[in-house]
């Protein structure tokens, strides 16, 4: 039974229209993340976060914008979609391990 | 700063093979390093881990050494099976209250029946 949720698993959506990819926890843990998932499989840091109201930028540079209101919750947002936003979100917490999330499959047409 | 390097994929291997799957890694500390395992659709899993030198760690037949000496984590299998098919990914977390993951590119494995 998974800990973590991403929802939705898969959106495709039009261009210009501002989406929000959620992600929760039950774990009650400080430390959530987003990576990119690139059709390469490679994987790109584009947020984190070390708890309510902290939220720092990660390794690759993204258009999108995170918040942290409650522990649980760790949404991420694009204001405006783009064809290059398409690709797989995957969110992640940390407690004792990392536990990460089934992903968003984001297809922007 | 931190880095893992993988081999090169994508890798094909015919059932009950024997996999070996090179993982390097740069790191300006002691590091704890991980194998995690991506199977189609789905997220990320914790296939095995070691968070020293010389420790062994192990998960579902699949083993990887922590060599300080070589700064390497090979991931090993002596019989791969179909199910085996996924991404795998090699990363490294240092031990600091906010450290982060860093993976290495990943590799495909298709194992044929």
């Amino acid at each position: 039974e998974a800990d973590i949720y991403q929802t939705p698993r898969y959106l495709v959506i039009g261009t210009g229209k501002k989406i929000t990819l959620e992600c929760s926890q039950t774990m009650g843990h400080d430390k959530m993340y987003w990576y990119q998932q690139d059709p390469g499989m490679e994987l790109h840091l584009i947020h984190y976060s070390y708890g309510v109201n902290s939220t720092e930028k990660g390794d690759l540079s993204s258009e999108s914008t995170v918040s942290r209101i409650r522990t649980e919750h760790f949404p991420l947002t694009l204001e405006s979609a783009r064809p290059s936003h398409t690709s797989q979100y995957l969110c992640a917490c940390r407690g004792d391990g990392y536990t990460f999330g089934s992903g968003t499959r984001l297809t922007v047409v | 700063g931190n880095s893992v390097t993988q081999m090169e994929g994508p890798v094909t291997l015919s059932e009950e093979a024997f996999l070996t799957i090179n993982c390097t890694y740069t790191a300006t500390g002691y590091p704890s390093l991980f194998w995690y395992v991506q199977y189609p659709g789905e997220g990320l899993q914790l296939l095995l881990k070691a968070t020293k030198a010389d420790d062994k760690g192990s998960n579902k037949g699949f083993e990887a050494t922590y060599r300080k000496e070589t700064t390497s984590f090979h991931l090993e299998k002596g019989s791969v099976q179909v199910s085996d098919s996924a991404v795998y990914f090699c990363a490294l977390s240092e031990y600091r209250a906010n450290s982060k993951l860093t993976f290495g590119k990943g590799i495909t494995l298709s194992v044929r029946p």
